[in-house]
């Protein structure tokens, strides 16, 4: 069965205190993976895409790389405002005719 | 990135009255456009996904005679939550993508309240 799942649920750090989330995939024909941040009573926010195993991409102070099943997402010295629910989604098919989110990891940076 | 467009932000309605939403890619075009509902603290819920010029394609459960899609322009989607009830009250957002193996943008999601 396809499926996207996220783990952990939900992360705590304090400022600083570096961690990665993990996002783990089971399907077939993937075209791509993309990680979005969503904070509260918003639309989520695009930050990256993954097209092949092997790939890594950086933007401050997260970086995404990508395996042929699981992708992590970096997150290295956090602040305050990195706080989000961090949201993974699987493009797949023949077609790019699935697009599947995963359920997300709330991330709380304490200061 | 580029810029998806959602209007409106919030809104709050009668039962049994219908609400229509709008979604509009701002700086390209849209050949798909994916719409979601997200109760609190969970994901995105797919309901439906549109392409220009032909008939949505909704999520198993999703009721297509009360959620009504229209894709009429690679830039604009709506959804119209028809004879709306207390139940329908959730936060809808609509996503839209160039191609088939871009990556999808967001709009800043609607807060619909039905009383």
């Amino acid at each position: 069965e396809d499926q996207v799942t996220q783990s952990p649920e939900a992360l705590r750090l304090q400022e600083g205190e570096s961690s990665s989330l993990n996002c783990s995939y089971t399907v077939s024909g993937l075209r791509g993976l993309f990680w979005y941040r969503q904070d509260p009573g918003k639309g989520p926010e695009f930050l990256f895409t993954l097209y092949s195993a092997g790939e890594e991409k950086e933007k401050e102070r997260l970086k995404a790389t990508l395996t042929k099943k699981e992708s992590f997402l970096h997150i290295t010295a956090p602040k305050p405002e990195d706080s989000a629910t961090y949201l993974c989604a699987v493009l797949y098919g023949g077609y790019g005719q699935n697009f599947v989110f995963g359920p997300g990891t709330r991330l709380s940076v304490l200061p | 990135g580029a810029v998806v467009s959602q209007h409106p932000s919030r809104v709050i309605c009668k039962s049994g009255t219908s609400v229509k939403i709008e979604c509009r890619s701002l700086d390209f075009q849209a050949t798909t456009m994916f719409w979601y509902r997200q109760f609190p603290k969970q994901s995105l819920m797919l309901m439906a996904t549109s392409n220009e010029g032909s008939k949505a394609t909704y999520e198993q459960g999703v009721e297509k005679d009360k959620f009504l899609i229209n894709h009429a322009s690679l830039t604009l989607s709506t959804l119209t939550v028809t004879s709306a009830h207390p139940e329908d009250s959730s936060f809808y957002i609509c996503s839209a993508r160039e191609d088939r193996d871009a990556e999808a943008f967001f709009g800043q999601g609607t807060r619909l309240t039905v009383v």
